[in-house]
């Protein structure tokens, strides 16, 4: 089975920018792995960020965007505020089998 | 609004049953596969089974293939997870979640199932 791969953790300054990023085992992430974007605050259910590598959904915060980037999916967020820390995952979907990452735990500090 | 409220965790012993159960609502439900995806505690997602719009087709993680059956009932706005045989490594919180194909929406709160002797 593929694996996906995320940083365990980063650091962002309230304000700042950050990229998260979600390799795939498996080559080049692509359009056609259909990368999602979860958050999960602590003691929270997750929630969908983005869906399908780019979309957005009505409660997802303007501050958030999807990409692809150097062969990668990518969630950047900009202008970092304290109730974006947070677990965030992604996941990628191959031939119908669901795969999560690892997870990046965001500290805003 | 769409709410999904999961049910039926609890304390279970190695080796028995649990069915947990999902009951949907601000949706057409009979529209929209279903998903259900596990956290052991401290560890990440994991996603477990879905199952088509019209229950005709199911999805299972190998982990648990074989072990657990995902139903549904459209006329009670329910999706069910019958787990047998449980392993203390299925000890985790179980969330249902909505398909949108090929992704998911929106999420429950989940429930918590701990296999333990």
């Amino acid at each position: 089975q593929a694996v996906v791969t995320q940083e365990p953790s980063l650091t962002v300054s309230p304000g700042g920018t950050v990229t998260l990023t979600c390799g795939s085992s498996t080559g080049a992430v692509t359009t056609g792995l259909y990368p999602y974007w979860f958050q999960q605050r602590p003691g929270q259910a997750p929630r969908t960020l983005i869906s399908d590598t780019s979309n957005k959904h009505s409660w997802t915060p303007a501050r958030f965007s999807g990409s692809l980037l150097g062969g990668k999916a990518a969630l950047t967020l900009s202008g970092a505020q304290p109730d974006d820390e947070a677990e965030y995952y992604c996941w990628l979907i191959y031939s119908g089998v669901r795969v999560f990452g690892g997870g990046t735990k965001l500290t805003v500090l | 609004q769409v709410q999904l409220v999961e049910s039926g965790g609890g304390v279970v012993q190695p080796g028995r049953s649990l069915r947990l159960s999902c009951a949907a609502s601000g949706l057409t439900f009979s529209s929209y596969a279903m998903h259900w995806v596990r956290q052991a505690p401290g560890k990440g997602l994991e996603w477990v089974a879905d199952i088509s719009y019209d229950g005709s087709d199911q999805y299972y993680a190998d982990s648990v293939k074989g072990r657990f059956t995902i139903s549904r009932d459209n006329s009670k706005n329910t999706v069910y997870l019958q787990m047998n045989s449980l392993r203390t490594e299925d000890t985790a919180v179980y969330y249902c979640a909505r398909d949108v194909n090929p992704g998911i929406d929106y999420w429950g709160q989940g429930t918590l199932v701990t296999v333990s002797s």
